[in-house]
């Protein structure tokens, strides 16, 4: 079974700490995403990779940045924290090197982040 | 650029048949439609995905009218531990776009 792990369920920052956002996947996938999740508004994403070292940017990637060093790995950064940054954030990833691949995402159990 | 739309919450009781019906009036050629379930706690997990008619497995059915403009996730004789909040996703081929809705709460009654 695949196992999408993220670092912290839950993380209390000030306002302007750099955030780090850890995520581990343990099936070898190409693509990897990041998520926030907020109440009516769903899932929206931030940034995803599908490769080490390459990343894209989804529909809200401003204030957020990312690392892929290795495949297994994926980090999202939060260069100056901010309080409407707060919500959960939630890791994905599947198989094959396109978004498009059809093949359904698996998600971490998500970490839930507070800036104060 | 699809727009997903789904109504925020249900209710049902047990042993009924929920339907969860999905807009997305933009959806094109391409795109496939994916439902996701997520429990209080943890993340989305797949139940199902589809391109048009008919998709069934073992937990669930999804149906796609010929337009592709909407779609709706069926539940089977509903229990206790169906209550979640269903997620429709459209994933676009163009423009590496993926859309969540914003999510059914789906309330399901002894």
């Amino acid at each position: 079974d695949v196992k999408v792990t993220q670092s912290s369920r839950y993380l209390v920052k000030r306002t302007g700490e750099k955030v780090f956002l850890e995520c581990v996947q343990d099936m070898d996938h190409e693509n990897m995403f990041w998520y926030r999740q907020d109440p009516g508004l769903g899932l929206r994403l931030i940034y995803f990779s599908y490769d080490v070292k390459m990343k894209e940017k989804g529909d809200i990637p401003e204030g957020y940045s990312v690392s892929r060093e290795k495949k297994e790995r994926f980090s999202l950064i939060l260069e100056s924290a901010s309080t409407n940054q707060t919500s959960m954030y939630l890791c994905a990833s599947t198989f094959l090197g396109q978004i498009y691949s059809n093949q359904p995402q698996h998600f971490g159990d998500g970490t839930r982040l507070s800036i104060l | 650029l699809a727009k997903t739309t789904q109504p925020i919450s249900m209710d049902s009781y047990e042993g009924q048949e929920v339907n969860i019906t999905c807009s997305h009036n933009n959806i094109a050629t391409n795109d496939y439609i994916t439902w996701y379930q997520q429990f209080p706690s943890q993340g989305p997990r797949f139940i199902i995905q589809g391109y048009k008619t008919k998709v069934t497995n073992e937990v669930a059915s999804l149906f796609i009218p010929a337009d592709r403009k909407s779609s709706t996730l069926s539940l089977p004789r509903v229990s206790l531990s169906d209550t979640a909040v269903y997620y429709c996703l459209v994933e676009e081929a163009a423009g590496n776009k993926l859309t969540f809705g914003g999510g059914t709460r789906v309330l399901v009654k002894p």
